[in-house]
């Protein structure tokens, strides 16, 4: 499976907007780029998804890099509820829904 | 309110007991995982089913067993369990791989403590 690369943790501060990285150099062209999150005490919950082109959504956007190797989500105005662990996942185009999770990023966020 | 159950939401058991996991989902969909999450590590993937066919066992040990009766109900046996296997044991559902987006919707999970 391939791998994503992403910073332990962030801070940001509410209401700023906040750019979430994550490396993924290993992806081959029919991979997604998926994005769930994990509030405390709760399963993960779907942020975004993408394969070539920006995205937009009511979450959250995600700006995938040209050559597809890096991809950053960004939540517009953070509040203390984004405060969560932001996984960055690899999924093949078709197969499996399997998706296998790496450590992803704790964001804090300060009042 | 994600449209997927579990129970019980906590569950102590001594390792010589056996206990059930119990998911359903209410949104229709036709494959379920079940995941495990212990401290401090990944998410990590255990068993997957497809129109109540088991697709994926990542080399889960024989003393989790799991069972789908149909394609809205998912258990997860335990028998003879040790105390690493204590963990958060998360329930997700899905519509068949390579339909739509392959959006996963989790329960709350199971919080596992064996003694």
């Amino acid at each position: 499976d391939a791998k994503t690369t992403q910073p332990n943790s962030m801070e940001s501060n509410e209401e700023e907007p906040v750019h979430l990285p994550c490396n993924h150099s290993t992806i081959s062209g029919t991979d997604y780029i998926h994005w769930y999150r994990q509030l405390p005490s709760q399963g993960p919950e779907y942020v975004i998804h993408g394969l070539t082109s920006n995205v937009n959504n009511r979450m959250a956007s995600l700006a995938i890099a040209e050559d597809r190797k890096s991809s950053t989500l960004i939540l517009h105005r953070a509040t203390l509820r984004d405060a969560a662990v932001y996984y960055c996942i690899l999924r093949l185009r078709s197969g499996a829904n399997n998706l296998f999770f790496g450590t992803g990023t704790r964001l804090t966020v300060i009042p | 309110e994600t449209g997927v159950t579990q129970t019980p939401r906590h569950l102590v058991m001594g390792m010589t007991n056996k206990k059930s996991l119990k998911c359903e989902q209410h949104l229709g969909h036709n494959a379920m995982y079940w995941y495990k999450q212990s401290a401090k590590k990944p998410l990590e993937l255990m068993f997957v089913y497809n129109f109540k066919e088991q697709t994926e066992n990542n080399s889960v040990p024989s003393r989790f067993s799991p069972e789908c009766p149909n394609s809205s109900h998912l258990f997860l046996h335990l028998h003879t369990l040790q105390p690493e296997d204590s963990a958060l044991y998360l329930c997700a559902s899905s519509q068949r791989p390579g339909e739509n987006t392959g959006e996963l919707f989790f329960g709350e999970g199971s919080r596992l403590t064996v003694l």
